[in-house]
């Protein structure tokens, strides 16, 4: 599976916009960019999911570049509820966790 | 319906001459899969694309270069060709992913291309 690369931690102010990035320069043609995230004690939540076009969701946007070797995860308008782990990952089979972006929202 | 169409069904070619094959994917079908089968042999995967990137590689010799076109079809390119290449070449083609969101690697097959060195 392709590895990725994120951030370890990063902070957004409430209400404004948080763009995770996460590399993935060794991805293949058939992974797909996933993006969950894990809020405190509870299982990982799917967020969004993309293959090499940006898209858009109630949750989140995604923003690919054009050699899939990297994304971007936005959420347009932070809230306190959004701070969580978030993992990027890519696959088309096994979900393999690493260890993620610890985005702290702050008021 | 349409199926997976190979071209050329037979080609000979002289030792170290360079030999193109075509594939032509199921319409709509976004990955396409080479193998190479000698005489009593199992097809062996060499090579496959999807969405026109290289997803998986088999053992594909160096002499050997495939890619998948913007209209999805591929050519398989083999230069410096050995009487040991003589074999039949299948492509086979499927859509990754179903519309109710689950993977799907079933293929199609292609006919083949018969490829004799002399």
């Amino acid at each position: 599976d392709a590895k990725t690369t994120q951030p370890p931690s990063m902070d957004c102010a409430e209400g404004r916009a948080a763009n995770l990035p996460c590399n993935h320069s060794t991805i293949s043609g058939n992974e797909y960019v996933y993006w969950y995230r894990q809020i405190h004690s509870q299982g990982p939540q799917y967020i969004i999911h993309g293959l090499k076009n940006n898209e858009t969701n109630e949750m989140a946007s995604l923003i690919i570049t054009e050699d899939r070797k990297s994304s971007t995860l936005i959420l347009p308008h932070a809230t306190l509820r959004d701070t969580a782990v978030y993992y990027c990952i890519v696959r088309p089979l096994i979900v393999r966790f690493g260890a993620g972006t610890r985005l702290t929202v702050k008021p | 319906a349409a199926g997976v169409i190979q071209s050329p069904r037979h080609l000979i070619k002289e030792k170290r001459e360079t030999a193109t094959l075509k594939c032509y994917p199921i319409p709509r079908h976004d990955t396409v899969y080479w193998y190479q089968q000698g005489p009593g042999q199992d097809p062996q995967f060499l090579i496959s694309f999807y969405e026109k990137m290289q997803s998986d590689k088999g053992s594909i010799p160096d002499r050997f270069s495939a890619q998948q076109f913007s209209d999805y079809h591929s050519e398989l390119n083999m230069s410096s060709l050995e009487l040991g290449d003589s074999a039949l070449y299948f492509c086979a083609s499927s859509h990754l992913l179903k519309p109710s969101g689950r993977w799907d690697t079933e293929a199609f097959f292609g006919q083949g291309t018969r490829l004799t060195v002399v």
